[in-house]
């Protein structure tokens, strides 16, 4: 069963460079999140979609873009990227209760 | 504004003891509560969780205990063992909202 799978899983980029992560789900879940995890923060919660089609704002949206044109995709887009935005970034999926959790992708911005 | 709390970065606890592990949240309306365990280069997984209309879940050596009053939940983990070495991470919801706002975590090490 593969779950949740993030594309890719390392990526170094420089400042003002942009780039798309992939969130793929084979559950038919209907939410999907992306969140960011950072020392002594916990994990942050970025942006999250409730089904198809919609998108909404998390705790730290600032930065970044969403689309979930189909259900079993959400993506994350960095536009121009900043150091500030070096992280460890954590797809998930859930209907509801539980949430599943991809592998993660590792993003170093120098 | 952190609405969900794990004071203590970190836990070393003797393989066969009891591990304890403890989560504070702010906002009353949160009526779900779960536990993640995370393993180095890997996602969070699911461990357990509970309802706000409960005060206590098992699943065998796990036990998630709930203090609304005092807006506490805790996780025990008994007996301990070297696999259990990870960081934990609470988190909390408010059903229906389908949103997880997850504490900073503690990184449990079990010791032999």
């Amino acid at each position: 069963n593969a779950g949740v799978t993030q594309t890719p899983k390392f990526r170094v980029l420089k400042t003002g460079q942009s780039m798309t992560l992939l969130c793929a789900q084979d559950m038919n879940h209907e939410y999907m999140y992306w969140y960011r995890q950072d020392p002594g923060m916990g994990l942050r919660l970025i942006h999250y979609s409730v089904g198809e089609g919609t998108t909404a704002k998390g705790e730290v949206p600032d930065g970044y873009n969403v689309s979930r044109l189909k259900k079993q995709n959400f993506l994350l887009g960095l536009e121009s990227a900043a150091p500030s935005q070096t992280s460890v970034y954590f797809c998930a999926s859930s209907m509801g209760t539980e949430a599943f959790f991809g592998q993660g992708t590792r993003l170093t911005v120098v | 504004d952190q609405q969900v709390k794990q004071n203590s970065p970190s836990l070393s606890v003797q393989e066969g003891r009891i591990s304890i592990l403890n989560c504070d949240y702010t906002n009353s309306m949160f009526d779900y509560f779960l536990w993640y365990k995370k393993y180095p280069a890997e996602g969070p997984t699911f461990l357990i969780s509970i309802s706000s209309i409960k005060d206590k879940n098992e699943d065998g050596r796990f036990t998630v205990f709930l203090n609304k009053s005092a807006k506490h939940l805790s996780l025990h983990i008994v007996p301990s063992q070297p696999g259990d070495s990870a960081v934990y991470f609470c988190a909390a919801s408010i059903q229906g909202a389908q949103k997880l706002v997850f504490g900073q975590g503690t990184r449990l090490t079990i010791n032999p």
